[in-house]
């Protein structure tokens, strides 16, 4: 079994960028892609990235992710903050017998 | 337009069994294109991925519920099912139904593109 470790919080201003890290414990992050949902308070999560890198339709151009072999993580990034973009950020990913969440992040805009 | 209803107990005693049924409206659970899945979420915590079904029957649980879990699909009445066996109150979570899509036709490798608002069950004597 593995994990997926994320930090607990980050707060960045509104209009900077800021970068979401989510480690695997064990097996490669590369071989099994990496999805990121958001959770606003009160509210289901929603898909905003999948597939690593790949944004669903409506998910502005401002959120990005991407996979770092060396370092065993995927990261999420969003840029020109909004207050709107202030929620809980899950990754998820899987292997051969389960799927597994980070245990999220708590995104503060301020 | 695709629409997840979750409907269950609320509250439920230890020891006993829990039963949620997701039904789907704008979509058929057995569009052969997607899974149908459960995920909980204690208060205040994280999202567990407890099982998914595809179409065809096929199941999967996550392995530290598998014990305990069985989730279905009914056609007919275009729901998914999860029963819950010997809760406990570590069982307290909101309980979601979800759709999983995936570009490989490959159950992992699939995200959950849909998700329903929900449904609190409380484990409580």
């Amino acid at each position: 079994n593995f994990m997926l470790a994320q930090p607990h919080s980050v707060s960045e201003s509104p209009g900077k960028t800021v970068t979401i890290s989510c480690t695997r414990s064990s097996g490669s992050i590369a071989n099994n892609y990496v999805q990121w949902y958001l959770q606003r308070p009160g509210s289901s999560p929603t898909l905003v990235i999948y597939e690593d890198n790949q944004r669903p339709s409506g998910v502005p151009d401002r959120f990005s992710g991407s996979i770092d072999s060396s370092s065993n993580s995927a990261s999420l990034t969003i840029s020109g903050l909004k207050t709107e973009d202030e929620a809980d950020y899950y990754c998820q990913s899987y292997d051969s017998t389960n799927q597994v969440f980070g245990g999220g992040t708590r995104l503060t805009v301020l | 337009q695709l629409q997840l209803q979750e409907s269950g107990p609320g509250l439920v005693r230890p020891s006993e069994t829990l039963s949620l049924t997701c039904t789907v409206s704008g979509d058929s659970v057995s569009n052969y294109l997607y899974f149908w899945g459960w995920i909980r979420q204690p208060p205040g915590k994280g999202l567990e991925w407890i099982a998914s079904i595809f179409y065809g029957g096929t199941t999967y649980y996550n392995p530290s519920l598998q014990s305990r879990v069985t989730i279905s699909a009914d056609s007919s009445n275009n729901e998914v099912s999860l029963r819950l066996t010997s809760v406990r109150a570590a069982d307290t979570a909101v309980y979601y139904c979800a759709r999983l899509r995936s570009t490989r036709y490959d159950f992992w490798s699939g995200y959950y593109d849909r998700w329903g608002q929900g449904t609190l069950v409380t484990v409580s004597s």
